[in-house]
């Protein structure tokens, strides 16, 4: 069975820093590419980053690029999300999703997500 | 970036009623090499994470009930609900694959009238 589970989320300043994971079992995780997408409060799904499944390849949204780092390591089955320079409009519920294959695709697996929150 | 556009925003149908939910892509979604699009639909009811009903604008994954069904090319693509039951009643996103920015529509809540 997939699972993906998120965690690292939680309070933090504006400008400040999180460091997002998703640990993920029941396939083989390298052979799948990876993104997050996030959810403000009562809003819509926004793609924010993608990384392919042998990490030499990564992706990003204009919102988030050059303040958020996408990396993977196939070792641990773990996906990770480096957000630095953090503003409130980053405020949202970031889910981790699996792609069907090791470049770009639909996504067929998400996770619960983890809530961050960025306020003063 | 591919603009994805949803109609309605939101929508009211009775049960056992059909529902139509449309999006369009700002530029065209269909791989010519493959002839496929690259237009995945997700359900997503409160408090969970989207689930996948629909990918290459038409192949309903495993499992959806057959009520669901999605159809279209190119730029104009439709999910329908041939009667909508209760267990129904979510926001539909479409999601376009065919670039590596990927990008959704902005949701359709759909409800029971």
């Amino acid at each position: 069975e997939v699972q993906l589970l998120e965690s690292g989320g939680g309070l933090a300043q504006p400008g400040g820093s999180l460091r997002l994971s998703c640990a993920a079992s029941g396939f083989t995780f390298t052979s799948y590419a990876m993104s997050w997408v996030r959810q403000a409060p009562g809003k819509g799904l926004e793609w924010v980053s993608g990384i392919s499944g042998s990490a030499g390849s990564t992706y990003y949204a204009d919102s988030v690029r050059g303040r958020f780092t996408i990396s993977r390591d196939n070792s641990k089955n773990t996906l990770y999300l480096q957000m630095n320079s953090l503003r409130v409009e980053d405020t949202a519920v970031y889910h981790c999703a699996k792609t069907v294959g090791p470049t770009k695709g639909y996504f067929d697996y998400w996770g619960q997500g983890t809530l961050v929150t960025v306020s003063s | 970036d591919i603009v994805m556009t949803q109609s309605p925003d939101s929508l009211a149908v009775s049960l056992g009623e059909r529902a139509t939910i449309n999006c369009k892509s700002s530029q065209s979604v269909l791989y010519s090499s493959n002839n496929k699009n690259y237009l995945a639909w997700y359900q997503q009811k409160p408090g969970q994470p989207p689930k996948l009903l629909i990918s290459w604008a038409s192949t309903r994954e495993s499992g959806v009930p057959d009520r669901f069904s999605g159809s279209g090319s190119g730029t104009d693509f439709t999910l329908t609900i041939s009667s909508l039951q209760a267990e129904d009643v979510a926001v539909y996103y479409c999601h376009q694959y065919y670039s590596a920015q990927y990008t959704f529509g902005q949701g359709t809540k759909l409800e029971i009238k």
